[in-house]
């Protein structure tokens, strides 16, 4: 079981903001470790979308963005698009565990 | 650009141990600039972390496994490995490696599927 929540899935029409939070606690998120954002596309391997709770790598466009406070996270998606429809994962340390992931978030298209 | 492949059997017996080697290719597995990551996704579930490993030789495991794994790196084959052993069906999951520059997972390798029957 992760010590990471995330709600299991969110939706929204072209166009909107849709965000996904990840919570945590005083032991990872809140202990000040960065968070950081997967994108996971149907059958294929997982890609970095933010590192740091904050950075975007290079190639991923700047509707995603990352911010992080107390002892959770969120990642934003701005002007969503039909090829954002995927799963996402938050990724942080946490004291005890070391290397965690978040539970996992689907986003739909609607 | 760095790429990492996962190699290894698909098939994997109860009890007997899971083996997959990572190859690195684009950079050398031996830089400081880098560690390097096994995670893995049971069908239809999320992400867990297993374990890394560092430049330096030093290994940090996700304790809920860390009595049954080993991380290994072969810098003359530019190759980093993985061994579980005592599997269970618990096991059967797609196995990723993956490099971190970042403290996150940059890079990640395409996955392989390993089941765990008899």
């Amino acid at each position: 079981q992760s010590v990471l929540t995330q709600p299991p899935s969110v939706s929204g029409a072209p166009g909107q903001r849709v965000t996904i939070s990840c919570t945590g606690s005083s032991s990872n998120i809140g202990a000040g470790y960065d968070v950081h954002w997967y994108q996971q596309l149907p059958g294929t391997a997982p890609k970095l979308l933010i590192y740091g709770n904050s950075n975007r790598p290079s190639g991923v466009p700047d509707r995603f963005s990352g911010s992080k406070s107390g002892t959770s996270a969120s990642l934003a998606i701005t002007g969503l698009q039909a090829e954002d429809e995927a799963d996402y994962y938050c990724q942080s340390y946490d004291s005890s565990l070391s290397d965690v992931f978040g539970t996992g978030t689907k986003v739909t298209v609607l | 650009q760095l790429q990492l492949q996962e190699s290894g059997p698909g098939l994997v017996k109860p009890s007997e141990t899971l083996s997959l080697t990572c190859t690195v290719s684009g950079g050398s597995i031996s830089s400081s600039s880098y560690y390097w990551g096994w995670i893995r996704q049971p069908p239809g579930k999320g992400l867990e972390w297993i374990g890394s490993i560092y430049y330096s030789g030093s290994t940090y495991y996700n304790p809920s496994l860390k009595s049954r794994v080993t991380i290994s790196v072969d810098t003359s084959k530019n190759q980093f490995s993985l061994k579980l052993s005592s599997v269970t069906a618990a096991d059967t999951a797609v196995y990723y490696c993956a490099s971190s520059v970042t403290n996150a997972f940059d890079i990640w390798g395409q996955g392989t599927m390993v089941t765990v029957s008899s």
